[in-house]
């Protein structure tokens, strides 16, 4: 399973736009990559989902480079509400086993 | 669409006493489903994984007799804490997967245990 490293914590001022970057250099050729949010006391909620170069959603787009060793979320104009933490998980599709091993999370605060 | 609920939210209980929580997935029908705890401040620790009609698959150091899973049916497991300590005392969230496709999971809200 590919181990994930993502900053610690991170401040962004309201209206910004966030770029949290995480790094999986032991990504294997089919391990999708992806990124969920975490409020405090709640599960984590699924955000966006790639395998490679750009997916774009509702909330968030996801950058992934040829290399795939690393990829970037990207949240538009940040409000209050995004102040949560932000996991990044590679894991490779299938039907049984390929559980998720979670690393330390981003802590975004998103400062008035 | 692809909801996970966990009862109970929340449970207080006497140390030494048993504890299930139940896991179910609303719209979609999961083969597999995971269990994690959670410290305060700390990430999730995925703790087995359960598979329908089949024993779970606990994590190294993780007791079994401690920590009884059961996946009876395609949308329904249940974690009992057994004879339940103090230090037992953590955030329990359960995961469901989608078949097929990606591995996307669909985490449930979690259930706040506390062992007095």
């Amino acid at each position: 399973l590919a181990k994930t490293t993502q900053p610690i914590s991170m401040d962004s001022y309201e209206g910004q736009e966030v770029n949290i970057t995480c790094s999986h250099n032991n990504i294997a050729t089919n391990d999708y990559i992806t990124w969920y949010q975490q409020f405090p006391s709640q599960g984590p909620r699924f955000i966006i989902q790639g395998y490679k170069t750009k997916v774009t959603n509702e909330v968030a787009s996801l950058f992934i480079p040829a290399d795939r060793k690393s990829s970037t979320l990207s949240l538009p104009r940040v409000s209050l509400s995004d102040t949560a933490v932000y996991y990044c998980l590679v894991a490779p599709p299938g039907n049984t086993g390929n559980q998720f091993y979670f690393g330390t999370g981003t802590s975004l605060t998103v400062i008035p | 669409g692809a909801v996970v609920s966990q009862h109970p939210s929340r449970v207080i209980c006497k140390s030494g006493t048993s504890v299930k929580i139940e896991c179910r997935s609303l719209d979609f029908q999961a083969t597999t489903m995971f269990w994690y705890r959670q410290f305060p401040k700390k990430s999730l620790m995925l703790m087995a994984t359960s598979n329908e009609g089949s024993k779970a698959t606990y994590e190294q150091g993780v007791e079994k007799d401690k920590f009884l899973i059961n996946h009876a049916s395609l949308t329904l497991s249940t974690l009992t804490v057994t004879s339940a300590h103090p230090e037992d005392s953590s955030f329990y969230i359960c995961s469901a997967r989608l078949a097929g496709g990606p591995n996307t999971q669909y985490f449930g809200p979690g259930t706040r245990l506390t062992v007095l």
